[in-house]
């Protein structure tokens, strides 16, 4: 079985600041993703960013970036630039291919954006 | 293009009551998956239906089952509920059976089991 640990319950960062989100995982497959979804208080969940396992380039969507190290088994979030409507939880998730169709989450980093 | 939709948004029950939750999947999507998010953690995976069926299943006794309709849209049934079942429920929804397509989300049922 897999697990996704995110070792950080709670962050916060100045607006226009850079912050990191750690995540590592624990599986046995060879294809697999990786997803971040922010989670808004009050509001739906919404991807962030995807990382296909098999592709070393990492994924980047606009100030949202990940540092994906495969051998060492971690898949951390990088938002440049904040801003206060990045205030949310920030769910790390893996899914893989023998995993029964199932995304697996990790418990979350509470992130606070300060003006 | 109308997004995923959960009914009701929230509910109080009483143990060893029976509750249904409904979920709308986004339009043009045939699978849905529901989870399970209690206060403060990551959602849990219930189960997947992808065209009326079940395709995937988490670690949930079988009192929580579903249905798929030819609409696509979903139910989440739990019967004989505990007070460990008040959680947000989540349902999600993707364009097909592949779980690498992007899951859209729903805004939850907050379920209070009292």
């Amino acid at each position: 079985a897999q697990t996704v640990t995110q070792s950080q319950p709670e962050m916060s960062v100045q607006e226009a600041e850079t912050v990191t989100l750690s995540c590592t995982y624990d599986t046995s497959e060879n294809n697999y993703y990786l997803f971040w979804y922010k989670q808004p208080p009050s509001r739906q969940m919404i991807l962030v960013i995807r990382q296909e396992a098999y592709k070393q380039q990492n994924a980047t969507e606009n100030r949202f970036s990940v540092n994906f190290q495969k051998a060492a088994k971690s898949f951390s979030l990088k938002i440049s630039d904040s801003q206060l409507g990045d205030t949310a939880m920030y769910f790390c998730a893996f899914w893989g291919e023998n995993a029964g169709n199932m995304l697996t989450f990790g418990g979350g980093t509470r992130l606070m954006v300060k003006p | 293009e109308t997004g995923v939709t959960q009914s009701p948004t929230h509910l109080i029950k009483t143990r060893g009551q029976q509750v249904t939750l409904r979920c709308s999947s986004q339009s043009g999507h045939n699978t849905v998956s529901w989870y399970q998010q209690a206060l403060g953690q990551g959602p849990q995976f219930i189960f997947q239906y992808y065209r009326e069926e079940e395709n995937g299943r988490g670690n949930f006794p079988p009192r929580f089952s579903g249905l798929q309709f030819p609409n696509y849209s979903s139910e989440l049934n739990v019967n004989a509920l505990e007070l460990d079942d008040s959680a947000l429920y989540l349902c999600a929804s993707s364009l097909d059976g592949d779980s690498t397509d992007t899951q859209y989300f729903g805004p939850g049922t907050r379920l209070t089991v009292l």
